[in-house]
């Protein structure tokens, strides 16, 4: 089982809708988690962030959060074609070190149709 | 205020050479993470810095080193460079290791 899964995609959806993007962790000590997009050939851009069990909504984004059930969700409503592009889901483990280091799924693509 | 910088942004080697990747990060972090992306991966952690020491690794050989300034700038160090280790270098920063990390625009390393 991988630490971070997620559908690789392609999602298509028609410009305008709700896209629904979603990743399942392992580590139950996970206490952060991110939402990045990637466009091709591009870094990743930190979207959403999100600590606590529930809804995080910023302008058309929204996260979602459910510890017991180890899943994370990303909502976009109102998908426009410039929203075409990787998404990733990151979830933070502790190491042995005290530290944190990120892992990262292996992203979903989306495509929104105009 | 400045944003995460990376230099250069392309790269090409041949099997055996050495490289060194840079990294500025965002004014005020003091934590910087190397990522190395292959093609249609998510990032693999390589490790992390903080206040000059390494404080965290992921799985890569010892051949993959770093370095962290007083500037909290960032060097990646890659030795005996081989084929796979063709991909996307990636650096990030931020203020603490848990919060969030903020990339810079990568290098991408190709190895002939």
């Amino acid at each position: 089982q991988k630490e971070v899964e997620q559908n690789s995609g392609p999602l298509s959806v028609p410009e305008g809708a709700i896209a629904s993007l979603n990743c399942t962790y392992s580590d139950r000590g996970s206490q952060s988690f991110f939402w990045y997009r990637q466009y091709s050939g591009k870094s990743p851009e930190l979207i959403m962030f999100i600590y606590s069990n529930g809804d995080k909504e910023d302008g058309r984004f929204t996260a979602q959060l459910n510890k017991a059930s180890q899943y994370v969700s990303l909502l976009i409503r109102d998908s426009q074609p410039s929203d075409s592009a990787t998404y990733l889901c990151a979830v933070t483990r502790l190491l042995t070190s005290g530290t944190y280091k990120y892992i990262f799924g292996t992203g979903t693509r989306l495509k929104v149709l105009a | 205020e400045t944003g995460v910088t990376q230099s250069p942004t392309h790269l090409i080697k041949t099997r055996g050479q050495q490289v060194t990747l840079r990294c500025s990060s965002q004014s005020g972090h003091n934590t910087v993470s190397w990522y190395q992306q292959a093609l249609g991966q998510g990032p693999q952690f390589i490790f992390q810095y903080y206040r000059e020491e390494e404080n965290g690794r992921g799985n890569f050989p010892p051949r993959f080193s770093g370095l962290q300034f007083p500037n909290y700038s960032s060097e990646l160090n890659v030795n005996a460079l081989e084929l796979d280790d063709s991909a996307l270098y990636l650096c990030a920063s931020s203020l603490e290791a848990a919060d969030e990390q903020f990339f810079g625009p990568g290098t991408r390393l190709t190895v002939l």
